[in-house]
């Protein structure tokens, strides 16, 4: 059984471009959530998507969106990049319910040049 | 809101010896509690959570974390640490009452280091 996958693994680009970063599920789950690291740091939530909508949000610009797809996975957008983009940008899955942990795929590395 | 506290950015340990990593915690309900660990380049591992019921939860790899409710803490402990527990950890917590979608609140993480 796989776990969660990310593509890819690493990515440069240039600012003001734009990416697509994309995640599928470990297999059963139905909810997935994204996360910003940067150096040094803990996660930050971006967003969580359940059937195919955007639940919860956190504190980022609308330069960030993503989708979900009929078979669960997801992509995250990030227009107009800045320096303070790069980051290490997690997906984790999980089944919907308050108490069920999450799972975490390896993280795609961004640089913003 | 919800927040995440860790208070020590590094914690050091001999192998063989007890390990202590400290995370208080702020919600406005009663809190689902969980660790997970990172090792470099890597995504993060889930080791154990706190739901409900008993406030000692045993998870992964030997460890186990104390949920206090009075000292808003859930702090992970393992009796005898290894060289291969070395890594980063953090603690996260979610709102039960956070209206059924997992938003999870992530602190700031410890580096563990295991001296051999």
């Amino acid at each position: 059984d796989a776990g969660v996958t990310q593509s890819p693994t690493h990515l440069i680009k240039t600012r003001g471009q734009q990416v697509t970063l994309r995640c599928s599920p470990k297999s059963g789950h139905d909810t997935v959530s994204w996360y910003q690291q940067a150096l040094g740091q803990g996660p930050q939530f971006i967003f969580q998507y359940y059937e195919e909508e955007e639940r919860q949000r956190g504190n980022f610009p609308d330069r960030f969106s993503g989708h979900q797809f009929p078979n669960y996975s997801s992509e995250l957008n990030v227009n107009a990049l800045l320096l303070g983009d790069s980051a290490l940008y997690l997906c984790a899955s999980s089944v919907a319910g308050g108490d069920n942990e999450q799972f975490f795929g390896p993280g795609t590395r961004l640089t913003v040049l | 809101a919800q927040s995440v506290a860790q208070p020590e950015d590094q914690v050091n340990v001999a192998e063989g010896n007890p390990l202590t990593v400290k995370c208080t915690y702020s919600v406005s309900g009663n809190p689902y509690l969980f660790w997970y660990v990172q090792y470099p380049n890597r995504g993060l591992q889930f080791l154990l959570k706190y739901i409900t019921g008993d406030n000692l939860v045993k998870g992964s790899y030997g460890f186990e974390a104390e949920f206090n409710k009075s000292q808003t803490s859930f702090h992970l402990k393992k009796p005898s640490a290894l060289v291969s527990d070395s890594a980063l950890y953090f603690c996260a917590v979610r709102d039960k009452n956070s209206g059924g979608y997992q938003k999870v609140t992530f602190g700031t993480g410890t580096k563990l280091q295991v001296i051999p």
